[in-house]
Parts: C-alpha cells; sequence; structure tokens
C-alpha cells in the first residue's frame, strides 16, 4: 500500500522561508504533488514532480528525490495568507490514484 | 464549466437516512473522483470514474456507498442507511489525465455531510 509522513504543524513568521518535508513509500510511483487547502475551503495544486530535482513556480518550489522517497515544498516570503494546510500527495498506480498525506497545518504570524 | 461544482454545499441528515451528493465536473475532463476527508484530515479516496465507467473503486465501502456517471448527467454519490461515522466532508475532483504540466486535479467546493 501507500504512506506518507509529513509534519501535522509548522510556525513560520511572515517573510521568512519555510520548508515541509514528505517522506513516502509506494508501489508503482508516478509522482509528487502538493495541494494547499484553506479552513473551510478546497484543496488546489500548487505542483507536480514526476522527476528528481527542483520546480520553481513564483514563491513556492517544490522538491523531489526519487531514490530517497523524500519531496518537500518551499514556501519563501511568507504571507499571512500563506496559512493553510499543505497536502503531499503521491500519484501512483495504473488509475491515476493519487493517496494524500495528513496535511502539514502551516501558521504564519507577524 | 471552467470548475468543479458540488451540490449541495450542506446536508444533514438523521442515521439510517439517505444521503445523495452530486457533482458537476470540468467540461472535457474524463476523470472524475471522490474523496472524504474528516475533521480536516487526509483525504480518504472513494472511487473514480472514467467518463461514465468505474475506473478505480478500491476505496468504496460498498455495502452502503454507491456513485455513478452518467452521460448527461452530473455525477452522483449516494450513501444508504447514514451513519455517524459517515460525517465528513466529500470532495469531488476532476482530471484530464496528464497532460504537459504534468497531473493535476482540480478540486470542487465539497459537500459538508453531517448524520445526526
Amino acid at each position: 500500500g501507500q504512506s506518507l509522513e509529513q509534519p501535522s504543524e509548522v510556525t513560520a513568521v511572515e517573510g521568512a522561508i519555510v520548508q515541509i518535508n514528505c517522506t513516502y513509500q509506494t508501489s508503482g510511483f508516478y509522482g509528487l504533488s502538493w495541494y494547499q487547502q484553506h479552513d473551510g475551503g478546497a484543496p488546489t495544486f500548487l505542483s507536480y514532480n514526476a522527476l528528481d530535482g527542483l520546480e520553481e513556480t513564483g514563491r513556492f518550489s517544490s522538491f523531489l528525490s526519487r531514490s530517497d522517497s523524500y519531496g518537500y515544498l518551499l514556501l519563501q516570503e511568507l504571507q499571512m495568507k500563506d496559512s493553510a494546510s499543505y497536502f503531499c500527495a503521491v500519484l501512483s498506480g495504473g488509475y491515476q490514484k493519487v493517496t494524500f498525506g495528513i496535511g502539514t497545518k502551516l501558521q504564519v504570524i507577524p | 464549466g471552467e470548475e468543479v461544482a458540488q451540490t449541495p454545499k450542506h446536508l444533514v441528515r438523521g442515521e439510517g437516512q439517505k444521503a445523495k451528493l452530486y457533482c458537476a465536473p470540468i467540461k472535457g475532463h474524463s476523470y472524475v473522483f471522490w474523496y472524504q476527508q474528516v475533521l480536516k484530515n487526509e483525504f480518504k479516496f472513494l472511487i473514480s470514474f472514467q467518463n461514465e465507467n468505474v475506473f478505480d473503486e478500491t476505496g468504496m465501502p460498498k455495502e452502503r456507498f454507491s456513485a455513478k456517471c452518467l452521460p448527461n448527467s452530473p455525477c452522483s454519490l449516494e450513501i444508504q442507511a447514514t451513519k455517524l461515522e459517515d460525517s465528513a466532508v466529500y470532495f469531488c475532483a476532476s482530471s484530464p489525465g496528464w497532460g504537459e504540466s504534468g497531473y493535476e486535479q482540480y478540486f470542487g467546493p465539497g459537500t459538508r455531510l453531517t448524520v445526526t
């Protein structure tokens, strides 16, 4: 089966940088995604990594190491609106099966 | 449409009653997914469709849950004889499959089901 581990909570200061790690165990791995969910809202897609390395999109970057079964989401120049839960998710198997982690609740403080 | 639509937004049912949730995927997306999220925690996969065909139903508690995606109709998720533990937010997501930018699922706003 699939399992993912990520920290349950992280607190960071406005303007700072924060890294949210994710380790996974899965068979038939295709890629690692990150989703953001604000309280009461729908998850929104942030990034998808299929190959090793860093992908940058504005203030957010995502990294994958397939050999280490590890990835992270890097948020730079934190803003108050970045306070949300961040879920790593593994795409695996032949049926577009996406398995989500428990989510990391990020609190940005002034 | 350009967004996944889900109705109703909220649904309250007494234990043992039936609940039916609806999802309209983004036009042109061939894949539809249903997830259950309890207490803002992880998303539990229930079932997926490729057009009107069941794609993957490995997460579906079949004894009380059923789902359909019929042509020219919203997809639906039905829970017979609801139980207290079915209280959750049910999210529908759609996807066009793999694209140039990788793989992405687009989520609807969810239906909050409360079983009393």
